[in-house]
């Protein structure tokens, strides 16, 4: 039951430029977490948004909540080559779970 | 820093073998998890446990089974490997509550079924 979808699948960008990825889910939330996956790792954790709020930075990142269209979008502002990764959304509803989406995949080029 | 480690990085098992994926964690936490990643699919839930011997089936239980005898550690097991189980495979620990649901992640392990 994936309930995140990213939008694009894949994005490739020139070094210095921003990238903004979308995510749609499909009922309730009570957040909403963005995760960063370098190739063949594990994913690292890098923001969360919680259903009252509708935006939140940090660093370089900028994350935006409608729950109204049940989406969000994550800015990566000033890319870098080191950001390149591929991107995924995770909606957490009433449970411990998260259901994530299908990722992202961002290509910064130097 | 929350450290998560997996037994194996790379694992190649042939078809009908028993296969055991461990992940440690070093923090405490109260909640485990185990997802499998395929190319196009994402990441799907196989089994979660959020205290010792307690397990809840995710996405895709069918083929795995889990163990948690301590709350550091959590089992993964294939009873009878098959080549549709080639995959990542990853590990991921939280602690429980509100406001503590940051999932951190091991490295993964690729596993071959041949």
């Amino acid at each position: 039951s994936q309930q995140g979808e990213e939008d694009p699948q894949a994005l490739s960008i020139q070094e210095g430029e921003n990238a903004t990825m979308n995510c749609s889910y499909k009922t309730s939330i009570n957040n909403l977490q963005w995760y960063r996956q370098n190739s063949g790792r594990g994913l690292v954790h890098l923001i969360l948004i919680r259903s009252n709020e509708r935006e939140k930075h940090s660093g370089r990142l900028r994350v935006t909540l409608d729950t109204s269209k049940k989406s969000s979008s994550l800015l990566i502002t000033a890319s870098r080559a080191a950001d390149t990764a591929s991107y995924f959304c995770a909606a957490q509803g009433g449970s411990e779970k998260l259901v994530f989406g299908k990722g992202t995949k961002l290509t910064v080029n130097p | 820093d929350v450290k998560v480690t997996q037994s194996s990085r790379y694992l190649v098992k042939r078809t009908g073998e028993k296969v055991f994926l461990e992940c440690v964690q070093d923090m405490d936490h109260e909640n485990m998890f185990w997802y499998r990643q395929d190319p196009g699919l994402g990441l799907r839930l196989i089994y979660f446990s959020y205290d010792v011997k307690m397990k809840e089936k995710g996405d895709i239980p069918e083929g795995y089974s889990v163990s948690r005898e301590k709350k550091e550690r959590f089992s993964l097991i294939l009873e009878s490997a098959s080549t549709n189980q080639t995959s990542m495979y990853l590990c991921a620990s939280s602690r429980r509550g509100a406001g503590q649901e940051t999932q951190y992640f091991g490295p993964g392990t690729r596993l071959l079924v041949l």
